[in-house]
């Protein structure tokens, strides 16, 4: 089946650096790849979608400034959580699209971020 | 514009009893839906999808669903729950023709010994 892998599963950093989080379709092409923030307890609340070569689509409420995205190339998408602070501590996950299999969507680990 | 409603945010069963996760949708396309798990700490995996064939969907693990479109419904079955069952469980409707996935609140499934 389809996989995407997500790197790192965790990191801890400091208030005020940067973050970048991978994800990898390691047997297909993704023409897009969605972001997704789970605080504890809820559901998935979508941040982005990112195509391919073009920029991101946010989701109202969520920054772009602060949270970089970028899909260079039809395997992999990052997501740069810039100056973090701790209420940016989250679980972040990620999901890609195989255009050969329209409807669905696969998803990374996640990544759990601790900012301290 | 697409939503899904999971009615309960907790279920707990006994061991060996059925699991009924509940999930309605709303939808202005022919949706897709789908049934991810998430145990703690950890990533989603895909139960199982409706994508407009079969309206019996059945999935892995002994789970199955049913999309039924008069009820606007996709509700999640399993005859015998197992210990392993518990974890957090979404359903998911794509969104239109973007086909961006729309997550319910998610429904955490309590298995008692």
């Amino acid at each position: 089946g389809a996989v995407v892998s997500q790197h790192p599963s965790w990191v801890i950093c400091k208030s005020g650096t940067s973050v970048k989080i991978e994800c990898r379709s390691l047997d297909f092409q993704a023409t897009t790849m969605f972001w997704y923030r789970q605080f504890p307890k809820q559901s998935l609340m979508l941040m982005a979608t990112s195509n391919e070569g073009s920029k991101a689509t946010y989701e109202q409420g969520v920054e772009k400034d602060k949270f970089l995205i970028n899909h260079a190339s039809l395997t992999l998408s990052t997501l740069t959580v810039t100056s973090a602070h701790p209420e940016d501590s989250s679980f972040y996950i990620c999901s890609a699209r195989d255009f050969a299999v329209f409807t669905e969507a696969f998803f990374g680990q996640g990544t759990r971020l601790t900012v301290v | 514009a697409q939503s899904v409603t999971q009615l309960d945010s907790h279920v707990s069963v006994s061991e060996g009893t059925p699991v009924l996760l509940r999930c309605n949708y709303s939808s202005s396309y022919s949706p897709s839906l789908f049934w991810y798990v998430q145990h703690p700490n950890k990533g989603l995996q895909l139960l199982l999808k409706y994508t407009s064939a079969a309206t019996l969907v059945k999935g892995i693990n002994g789970f199955e669903a049913e999309f039924k479109k008069s009820e606007t419904s996709f509700h999640l079955t399993k005859p015998s729950a197992h210990m392993s069952d518990a974890a957090e469980y979404f359903c998911v409707v794509t969104r239109g023709g973007s086909y961006i996935p729309t997550f319910g609140r998610g429904t955490s499934l309590i298995v008692h010994p």
